[in-house]
C-alpha cells in the first residue's frame, strides 16, 4: 500500500466546474509534487512545495491552482478546466527536495473533463 | 534542452528471460538518474545512481551509469510475470532540485 494517500481516485467534471485533487502524507517529507500523467506518456512535472512554499511552478496555466495547507497535505483546485487537461495526476513526497530520487507517488486522481 | 530517451519502447519475454532496458541522457549539470516501476498507477522506485554510485543491484534487478557515454542500462535476469510493467528512467540536474524529467518508458511483457 501506497503512504501517498490521493482523493479522490476518479473524477469527472465540467469545463465550469471548480473541484479540489487532494493529497495527504504522513511520513515527514517536506517536498511534495504534482505531476500530470497523459496515457502512454511519462509523468510531466507541475509543481514542487518545499517546506510548505512553492518552489518550482513549470509554467502550469493558472486553471490550476496548488495549495500546500501544512507539511502533510497539498491540493490542487482546478477551475473552467479543458478536456485536453483530461489526464491522471500523480501526487508524490519526498524527505526533501535533495532527496528527489526517493519519491514516494500515490496512485493518483484519473480526471476526465467533459 | 535536457532529453531523456528510453529503448525499446516495448518488448515481450518469456518467464525466465533475461531483459535489458536502456536509457540516454542529455542533461546539463547532472545530479543523479533514476529508475522506476509503473504497474497500474503510482510509479514505485528501483534505483538512483550518482557520480558516487554507478552501479546499483537488488536481487534480480540491478543498473548501471556510464557517465562518460551517458547512459544506464537496467537489467532483469531470471524474469517473472510480476515484472510485467513500465519501465521509467527519470534524470535530474543539479541546478534544479526536485525536478525530474522522464523518458517516455519501457513496457516489458512477460509471458508465462
Amino acid at each position: 500500500d501506497t503512504e501517498v494517500t490521493q482523493t479522490p481516485k476518479h473524477l469527472v467534471m465540467g469545463m465550469t466546474n471548480k473541484k479540489s485533487l487532494k493529497c495527504e502524507q504522513h511520513m515527514g517529507h517536506r517536498a511534495m509534487y504534482w505531476y500530470k500523467q497523459k496515457a502512454k506518456k511519462p509523468p510531466e512535472l507541475m509543481f514542487v512545495y518545499s517546506y510548505e512554499k512553492l518552489s518550482i511552478n513549470e509554467s502550469v496555466p493558472s486553471r490550476f491552482s496548488p495549495e500546500c495547507p501544512n507539511s502533510s497535505l497539498l491540493n490542487l483546485h482546478l477551475h473552467a478546466l479543458q478536456p485536453e487537461d483530461s489526464a491522471l495526476y500523480l501526487c508524490a513526497s519526498s524527505q526533501d527536495r535533495q532527496y528527489t530520487g526517493e519519491l514516494f507517488f500515490g496512485e493518483g486522481s484519473r480526471l476526465t473533463v467533459l | 534542452e535536457d532529453k531523456v530517451v528510453q529503448s525499446p519502447l516495448s518488448l515481450v519475454v518469456h518467464e525466465g528471460d533475461t531483459v535489458t532496458l536502456n536509457c540516454s541522457y542529455e542533461v546539463t549539470n547532472f545530479r543523479s538518474l533514476l529508475w522506476y516501476k509503473q504497474e497500474k498507477k503510482a510509479p514505485t522506485f528501483l534505483f538512483m545512481l550518482t557520480s558516487s554510485g554507478i552501479e546499483k543491484k537488488s536481487g534480480r534487478l540491478s543498473s548501471i551509469l556510464d557517465k562518460k557515454e551517458l547512459f544506464s542500462i537496467l537489467n532483469i535476469t531470471a524474469t517473472q510475470t510480476g515484472d510485467s510493467a513500465i519501465y521509467l528512467c527519470a534524470v535530474e540536474a543539479s541546478d534544479s532540485w526536485g525536478k525530474l524529467q522522464f523518458g517516455a518508458g519501457t513496457q516489458v511483457v512477460v509471458t508465462p
